[in-house]
């Protein structure tokens, strides 16, 4: 059983276009981490959340953290080529321990 | 500042053998995460490494070991290969205390024949 559920699975989408990627659970996080991975490559962290309700934005990409802390959401604005890549959700629980989402793959065509 | 860097890139053996990978943190990182990315799936963790010490370790068996030098480098090894063990193994490592990031390095594909 997976503890944090990304949807959708997988996303293409045309250049300009708007997105926005899910990552749910029924449990509490002390924090949530969003990461990209590019083929052949580990995953980079983009951002961390830590506080309830919490928004954070790094150029095109908004991120916000529910105000339960068990869900999160990222929002890409005016897709480009390359933001094409696997994004990874990973909650962290009491005692270091970290749970990786099933990840959104996303292709965007220029 | 150099990143989490791991060794072999890639790595081929046969079943039964025996696999060692080696994964070096950030300059300043006590703590070492493995996880093991299998085709399709996501992130599963594997142990978890913290001053010298085994924290936690994921729902793997026991031929699946590590340990942590005096460095805070880490060494993964994995015993009696099978071929689902195929796969890609990623390293990363963070600052102590809670809700720190991780930072992961580019990992080794371990391939089983």
């Amino acid at each position: 059983t997976q503890l944090l559920e990304q949807s959708p699975q997988f996303l293409s989408i045309q250049e300009g276009e708007n997105l926005t990627v899910y990552c749910n659970s029924s449990s509490v996080f002390s924090s949530l981490q969003w990461y990209r991975q590019e083929p052949g490559e580990g995953p980079v962290l983009l951002v961390t959340v830590v506080t309830g309700g919490e928004v954070k934005k790094l150029k095109r990409l908004t991120f916000q953290f529910g105000d339960a802390r068990k869900d999160s959401s990222l929002h890409i604005t005016a897709a480009q080529p390359g933001d094409t890549g696997l994004y990874l959700c990973a909650g962290e629980r009491v005692g270091n321990q970290f749970y990786f989402g099933t990840g959104t793959s996303l292709t965007v065509i220029p | 500042e150099a990143g989490v860097t791991q060794s072999p890139t890639h790595l081929i053996k046969t079943r039964g053998q025996q696999a060692t990978l080696r994964c070096s943190p950030i300059s300043g990182h006590t703590s070492v995460y493995w996880y093991q990315q299998a085709l399709g799936l996501g992130l599963q963790f594997l142990l978890w490494y913290d001053e010298g010490e085994e924290r936690n370790r994921g729902n793997f068996p026991p031929r699946f070991s590590g340990r942590q030098f005096p460095n805070y480098s880490s060494e993964l090894n994995v015993n009696a290969l099978e071929l689902e063990d195929s796969a890609l193994y990623l390293c990363a490592s963070s600052l102590p205390g809670g809700d720190q990031p991780q930072h992961f390095g580019d990992g080794t594909r371990l391939s089983i024949l």
